[in-house]
């Protein structure tokens, strides 16, 4: 199993602000991945985290937008940057290890 | 069509009866299935996971594969108040070593 840990757990944001999620796991996992769930939605994939290497972003999410750091095994970011309302999302940090485990998420609301 | 489909619900059962959950599927070479339950407001947790054709049973909940018909199924039996939530059937695709599918959720409400 995996214990995620994510922060920050909420906020609200101004349009055109950015905000960097923070994904911490208790043991070291070489894919972390990043998803978001609008409201009233399933979970949709924005990318896959890859530690020394470039992010894998799914179609519709791209790098400018959504830039992800992973400067370890055991930790990644998530930048939203430039910020619409539309953003307004819960982001869910997720690993793999013997199964699929989801953080609590960040409930983020853009104003 | 949608990769991975679900019944948005709300499905309602009574308190002690069988809910039965369903989950189609388009890619047929998918592999692995799995059922989460979601509580509002709270991220997935793992019910269930399926590979293979048949019935996989884990206390109350049973889940269902159908590779021909490409189906997958979760039943809970008696059904408790607590399960009220809503699951996610996901999809562990080929060709794509570690991407999961979600489909868009069922809501269960396991009424008194």
């Amino acid at each position: 199993s995996a214990v995620i840990s994510q922060k920050p757990s909420r906020d609200i944001c101004q349009r055109g602000t950015s905000l960097t999620i923070q994904c911490q796991v208790d043991s070291q996992v070489t894919m972390m991945f990043w998803y978001r769930q609008q409201p009233g939605q399933s979970l949709t994939l924005i990318a896959t985290a890859n530690q020394g290497s470039e992010a894998t972003y799914e179609s519709g999410f791209v790098i400018d937008k959504f830039p992800i750091s992973r400067p370890n095994l055991t930790f990644s970011t998530l930048t939203v940057s430039n910020m619409s309302p539309e953003d307004s999302s819960i982001y869910l940090c997720s690993v793999r290890t013997d199964t699929q485990y989801f953080g609590p998420g960040t409930r983020l609301t853009v104003l | 069509q949608k990769e991975v489909e679900q019944n948005s619900g709300p499905l309602s059962v009574p308190e002690g009866a069988i809910a039965s959950l369903n989950c189609t599927y388009s890619d047929r070479g998918s592999q692995s299935f799995f059922w989460y339950r979601q509580y509002s407001g709270k991220s997935p947790e793992l019910i269930m996971f399926i590979y293979s054709n048949g019935d996989k049973e884990d206390g109350r909940f049973t889940a269902q594969l159908n590779k021909a018909s490409q189906y997958v199924s979760l039943l809970i039996r008696d059904s408790q108040p607590s399960d009220s939530a809503t699951y996610l059937c996901a999809v562990k695709n080929t060709g794509t070593a570690s991407k999961l599918t979600f489909g868009t959720g069922t809501r269960l409400q396991v009424t008194l």
